[in-house]
Parts: C-alpha cells; sequence; structure tokens
C-alpha cells in the first residue's frame, strides 16, 4: 500500500501558484519523497525529490517540513499545462538502487483559467 | 526523456488468447518495470528487472511472466488472458545509484481490451 495521503482534488486558478500537500508520517529515515504527474492518459513523468532539504528546480520547488511526516509540493505559477494527476511518493533511493514506486490515488489538479 | 517505445500501443484480444507486451529502450538502463492503470487503483506494479535475465515480482503478478534477455528489451507475458486483464500497460526504465535521481521514465503505454 501507499504510504502517503493526498487530497483527492484540488482547484487552482491559472497563474496563481498551486501547493499540492501529503502527508507521509510513517517515513523512514532512508526513504525520499518523490513527486510524479500524469497528464491525462499519458505515463507518469518525474517531477522532483527530496531526502529532507527543501530542493526546487525548472519545474516545481518541493518543501519538506523538519520532522519529514508531510511536503508540499509548489508550482510557482500553474498553467492549464499543469493540469494533471500529482502523485507524493516515499521509496528508498540514493545508493539503494532504482527501487519500485508505489502509486497512491494521487491528487487531481485542475487548473482554471 | 529516455526513449521508450511500447508495442503495440492498442490490442483487443479474447479471452485465453495468450499476449506479449514488448518495451524497448534507447538508454541502456539497467531497471525496467511492468505497472497496469485500471481507473480507482493508480498504477500498480506487475514485476521488474533490475538487468539482464534478473527479474522480480511486484504486487500484482499473478497471470503473468515476463523475460528480459536483452538490455534494451522488456517482454510482459499474458500466458492466457482473462477479462480482468484489461487495463492500460506502461513499461518504464531507470538507472540507479551514485549520480542519478532515481528517477524512473516511462512510456506512452499500451490499452489492452480482453473481450
Amino acid at each position: 500500500d501507499a504510504k502517503t495521503t493526498q487530497p483527492p482534488s484540488m482547484d487552482c486558478a491559472e497563474g496563481r501558484a498551486a501547493n499540492l500537500p501529503c502527508n507521509h508520517s510513517t517515513i523512514s529515515g532512508n526513504e525520499y519523497v518523490y513527486w510524479y504527474r500524469q497528464i491525462h492518459s499519458q505515463g507518469p513523468q518525474y517531477i522532483i525529490h527530496g531526502l529532507k532539504n527543501n530542493e526546487t528546480n525548472e519545474m516545481a520547488s518541493l518543501i519538506i517540513t523538519e520532522d519529514r511526516k508531510s511536503s508540499t509540493l509548489i508550482l510557482p505559477h500553474a498553467t492549464l499545462r499543469d493540469t494533471a494527476v500529482y502523485y507524493c511518493i516515499v521509496r528508498v533511493g540514493g545508493l539503494s538502487g532504482n527501487t519500485p514506486l508505489v502509486f497512491g490515488k494521487g491528487t487531481r489538479l485542475s487548473v482554471i483559467a | 526523456d529516455a526513449g521508450i517505445t511500447q508495442s503495440p500501443r492498442h490490442k483487443v484480444t479474447e479471452t485465453g488468447t495468450p499476449v506479449t507486451l514488448r518495451c524497448h529502450q534507447t538508454e541502456n538502463h539497467r531497471y525496467m518495470y511492468w505497472y497496469r492503470q485500471d481507473p480507482g487503483h493508480g498504477l500498480r506494479l506487475i514485476h521488474y528487472s533490475y538487468g539482464v535475465k534478473d527479474t522480480d515480482k511486484g504486487e500484482v503478478s499473478d497471470g503473468y511472466s515476463v523475460s528480459r534477455s536483452k538490455t534494451e528489451d522488456f517482454l510482459l507475458t499474458l500466458e492466457s488472458a482473462t477479462s480482468s486483464q484489461t487495463s492500460v500497460y506502461f513499461c518504464a526504465t531507470g538507472q540507479g545509484g551514485r549520480g542519478t535521481y532515481n528517477e524512473q521514465f516511462f512510456g506512452p503505454g499500451t490499452r489492452l481490451t480482453v473481450l
């Protein structure tokens, strides 16, 4: 079973920041938080990941709480093309190799014009 | 993005027939995966491979077998298709270890309908 809890759906106005929460209260010390998204019926796409520090890349920012029990994915300026299902996944990372992903049901983000 | 192709992209078959889905990658990634996606279930792992001839079962492996005889190809076989195997099948690949993000790259999917 997925180790994360996400709201089933969220709306966001185009151009505004989209903040997607994720709870992972049972996360272990060697587990990373990964975010993927799936646009319509395409294959999922990697967005970002982190261990304990906040991370930022060209797509998004990831804020992880100090106790690591929750995190927030931030899309700073959401566009209509960001409408998708967003999955928060906890898994062993680093030198442990490329382990399988365990998907929950994710959050369906609708960006509204 | 990794060069991942899946074939066929769409298939309709009858109950009891064998079906083989192919995943081909051009990135020389070590790891390959097969997931299925059904409404209300998200993606679930069927089988995966961590190298040529090295495979392991996932969460929903019953009724499926896999083979990986070379790095670039990962085959998923339904020995005798059933209607419960109607689904969208995604292949994924990934590197692993030092210097990588351990992310996975997904193919476009194969939509399989078993009548």
